[in-house]
């Protein structure tokens, strides 16, 4: 079974303050895809950042950036300098690359910034 | 500009009725997919499709039905077989392939029971 684990339902994080959102998960493949998606009030899923798992160097786009550890792994969302429009639902997502295009997701973890 | 297309944005269902969800992209993706999410709990596969004609279940397609007569189009009935269908339904499209890999969300539609 794959399976995604996100330990944290909730968190918060002061304005301008940095937060780290946990997420491992379960899988015997060695070829894989880690996403972390967000989901704002509007319910619109937007794709935050994307992990290729054969590269070691950890993804990264402007205030958002992942801890990749592949031998335990786990996937961490790191946000710098926390901004009001960073409070949502933060989903954290595996896919396989050998079997079916499939996608599996976490639970979820629900972020507030405190202002 | 391309994307996924959902609609409508809220339904209601009545009961002992079927009702049917719309999914329309134009991103030229192969691969489409139906989440149902329900508070509180992350997305649950519906059923998903890789190529016209075809299609499988997911996790949780009792009660539901899909089709792919072309590539552009997944709509999902909710049949009335499917006893609490109360929750937001997201339609989702992909490349197929390495190097490509990524979901692309419609904006849901939120499925009430009368």
């Amino acid at each position: 079974a794959q399976t995604v684990t996100q330990s944290q339902p909730e968190m918060s994080v002061q304005e301008a303050e940095t937060v780290t959102l946990s997420c491992t998960y379960d899988t015997s493949e060695s070829d894989y895809y880690l996403f972390w998606y967000k989901q704002p009030p509007s319910r619109q899923m937007i794709l935050v950042i994307r992990q290729e798992a054969y590269k070691q160097q950890n993804a990264t786009e402007n205030r958002f950036s992942v801890n990749f550890q592949k031998a335990a792994k786990s996937f961490s969302l790191k946000i710098s300098d926390s901004q009001l429009g960073d409070a949502a639902m933060y989903f954290c997502a595996y896919s396989p690359i050998n079997t079916g295009n499939q996608f599996y997701f976490g639970t979820g973890t629900s972020l507030t910034v405190i202002p | 500009d391309g994307g996924i297309t959902q609609s409508p944005k809220y339904l209601f269902r009545k009961e002992g009725q079927n009702v049917t969800l719309s999914c329309e992209q134009n991103l030229n993706h192969d691969a489409m997919y139906w989440y149902r999410q329900d508070p509180g709990q992350g997305l649950r596969l519906i059923y998903y499709s890789q190529i016209v004609n075809d299609f499988q279940k997911g996790d949780i397609a009792e009660g539901y039905s899909v089709s792919r007569e072309k590539k552009e189009s997944f709509p999902l009935t909710v049949t009335s077989a499917q006893k609490n269908p109360t929750a937001f339904y997201l339609c989702a499209s992909s490349k197929r392939g390495r190097g490509i890999r990524k979901l692309f969300f419609g904006s849901g539609t939120q499925l009430s029971v009368l």
